[in-house]
């Protein structure tokens, strides 16, 4: 079946830190990939996604671009901010729209200290 | 932004006892909802799909007479855990959806933390 890995965390950065946190997937088919944030206290909210290879998503000066090749979706960042502490989960879903269930990755706690 | 709402927010009960969860796409109507449930550091693993006015589908693994789903309008769907034990102790999370083609974006509730003792 479909399953999705992305790394262990917690992730603790400085501030104005590069970010990398990786997801590689395994699918049937063409997913679409999404990479969900969830603040403390908050639901899920969409932060980018893609629906085929080669596609870069972003949002928020997040991105992270679907490559097919190496069944990945790494999420990046150039410079983080305190308020990015959050934890991120990486998700993919059957193409051709919104029908169906995802399948989430384990979720990434990053931390951001000043 | 279409928001979805879950009530309650958290709910102990006793074991044996079944609780109702809400979950309500406030701002649009939602062909299809998502119930999804998480562990401590886990993932969410579906649950189920629920469409309007039909029976759920319910992933392999779930016991579709524990986990009652009835989505009655397209602004509303409950999930009832029947005779409740300790070990349904954990995050229950929606999500809605226009179900339009080529549309994949899921909106989710903020969750409902249930403890059964």
């Amino acid at each position: 079946g479909d399953s999705v890995t992305q790394m262990e965390g917690p992730v603790t950065l400085s501030e104005e830190a590069f970010l990398t946190i990786n997801c590689t997937y395994t699918a049937t088919g063409y997913p679409s990939l999404f990479w969900y944030v969830q603040y403390p206290g908050e639901g899920l909210q969409l932060l980018l996604k893609a629906t085929k290879a080669d596609d870069k998503g972003s949002n928020k000066g997040f991105e992270a671009t679907y490559r097919k090749e190496t069944t990945s979706f790494h999420l990046e960042k150039g410079s983080v901010q305190v308020s990015d502490s959050a934890v991120y989960f990486c998700a993919l879903g059957d193409s051709g729209g919104g029908a169906d269930g995802l399948t989430f990755g384990k979720g990434t706690h990053l931390i951001i200290q000043p | 932004g279409a928001v979805v709402s879950q009530h309650p927010s958290w709910v102990i009960c006793k074991s044996g006892t079944s609780v109702k969860i809400e979950c309500r796409s406030l701002d649009f109507q939602a062909t299809t909802m998502f119930w999804y449930r998480q562990f401590p550091k886990q993932s969410l693993m579906l649950m189920a799909t629920s469409n309007e006015g039909s029976k759920a589908t319910y992933e392999q693994g779930v016991e579709k007479d524990k986990f009652l789903i009835n989505h009655a309008s397209l602004t509303l769907s409950t999930l009832t855990v029947t005779s409740a034990h300790p070990e349904d102790s954990s995050f229950y999370i929606c999500s809605a959806t226009l179900g339009l083609a080529g549309v994949d974006t899921q909106y989710f509730g903020p969750g409902t933390r249930l403890t059964v003792l």
